[in-house]
């Protein structure tokens, strides 16, 4: 059965420090996929991020950068010079390809809070 | 247009009342999702409509009755609610159920059962 595991449940970061949430997975299968979402307090999940398992080339956007890393199946997330407006929970999440559906296995989510 | 709707935002009711959820989307996505998501916790799956029709159930208790009028519109009528159903609804979309496409998801309904 397939696991998504966020041990950091919090993170507290002063503004323009980096930061790295964590995302360790567990699967049997070998297709699959890898998210990251963010949700702000308004409450909405907002897409950052897919990945496929055949893809572990790291990814850049602007100041959000991904690891993806199939030997230790983590899929980490860090946010550079940190801003006041990343604060939020952020969740990773794993489908796998067989699963019908398009179910998603969400972590336990990390809360970042950034102070100015 | 990326946007998934929500209404209402926030709803209070009793244990005895009938209300729904509605959830519009108009990116011409074919699968739509109810997800149910408690404090602090990550969100659950409650139920998956594909191409209008009802995919997947997890296992919801019937007082949840979820609809799919068109491809655009999903609903979730609520009724004999407990107060343990109190959470943030989440309404998503994809583009098909049989593709591991990103979700895009609603604001939510935070509903408060009495």
């Amino acid at each position: 059965a397939q696991k998504v595991t966020q041990a950091q449940t919090e993170i507290s970061v002063v503004e323009k420090e980096d930061v790295t949430l964590d995302c360790v997975y567990e699967t049997r299968d070998t297709t699959y996929y890898l998210f990251w979402y963010k949700q702000p307090p308004s409450g909405e999940l907002v897409f950052l991020i897919r990945r496929n398992s055949f893809d572990e080339q790291n990814e850049i956007s602007g100041r959000y950068s991904w690891n993806f890393q199939k030997s230790t199946s983590s899929f980490n997330f860090t946010i550079t010079a940190s801003q006041v407006v990343d604060s939020a929970v952020y969740f990773c999440a794993l489908s796998e390809a067989l699963v019908l559906g398009n179910m998603l296995t969400f972590g336990g989510g990390t809360r970042l809070m950034v102070k100015p | 247009d990326t946007e998934v709707t929500q209404t209402p935002k926030h709803l209070v009711m009793g244990m005895t009342n009938k209300k729904s959820l509605k959830c519009e989307q108009h990116m011409g996505h074919r699968a739509m999702y109810w997800y149910k998501q408690k404090a602090k916790k990550p969100p659950e799956l409650m139920f998956v409509y594909s191409y209008e029709k009802l995919s997947i159930n997890e296992s919801v208790p019937s007082r949840f009755s979820p609809e799919c009028p068109n491809s655009s519109l999903l609903n979730l009528h609520l009724h004999a609610l407990q107060p343990e159903d109190s959470a943030l609804y989440l309404c998503a979309s994809s583009q098909e159920e049989e593709r591991p496409d990103e979700q895009y998801f609603g604001p939510g309904t935070r509903l408060t059962v009495t």
